[in-house]
């Protein structure tokens, strides 16, 4: 089946420094990508959406100078946490789509774990 | 905006029973609905997607019921096993993204 590989799967970092995290689509291409944030015992919440060739979409709230988006080809979406805080601490998942129509659903990746001291 | 509830939110039982998991969204416009398991720390698997047009859904011992109109799913899981000890997440999906409830954590005891 689709399958979407995140990496890295955890990571630790510094405060104020910034951390890539990668998402890859394995054997399709996702035209479109979703970035997700999960905090403890909460749902998932959506950051943004990212489009292969354009600029992302973030969801209200979410500051896109400080969550950067880059779906710059059909298998590989990044989304870099720039100037990390503490607060910035959470697990976050990335999602693609299975086909360009929506009927075909959405397949998540293994998510990464950022702490930042 | 769509908002998603899963009651109950914990549920623990022993080794053998049948589980039952109940999400209610409150806008009936969706295109569909998947069903996601969540192990600690980990990704999401999904299990089942359900069209708007369809009623149910099955897979082994997991079945899923959908009625659209009043904005309810429910995910059967037949005779439960510790292996099945995990969240579920109800993930209804309009015509660009889904929405989550904040899920169900089942434990089953051997």
């Amino acid at each position: 089946g689709a399958v979407v590989s995140q990496h890295p799967s955890w990571v630790i970092c510094k405060s104020g420094t910034s951390v890539k995290i990668e998402c890859r689509s394995l054997d399709f291409q996702a035209t479109t990508m979703f970035w997700y944030r999960q905090f403890p015992k909460q749902s998932l919440m959506l950051m943004a959406t990212s489009n292969e060739g354009s600029k992302a979409t973030y969801e209200q709230g979410v500051e896109k100078d400080k969550f950067l988006i880059n779906h710059a080809s059909l298998t590989l979406s990044t989304l870099t946490v720039t100037s990390a805080h503490p607060e910035d601490s959470s697990f976050y998942i990335c999602s693609a789509s299975l086909g360009t129509e929506r009927k075909y659903g959405y397949t998540f990746g293994s998510g990464t774990r950022l702490t930042v001291v | 905006k769509q908002e998603v509830t899963q009651i109950p939110a914990a549920l623990s039982v022993p080794e053998g029973e049948n589980l039952v998991l109940n999400c209610s969204f409150t806008d009936s416009a969706i295109y569909n609905l998947q069903w996601f398991r969540q192990d600690p720390g980990k990704g999401l698997t999904s299990l089942l997607l359900i069209q708007s047009s369809q009623r149910e859904q099955t897979s082994g011992r997991l079945n899923a019921s959908l009625d659209k109109s009043s904005g309810r799913s429910t995910l059967y899981i037949a005779a439960s096993q510790p292996g099945d000890s995990a969240t579920y997440l109800c993930a209804p999906g309009d015509d660009y993204k889904l929405s989550f409830g904040a899920g169900t954590t089942v434990t089953v005891r051997a």
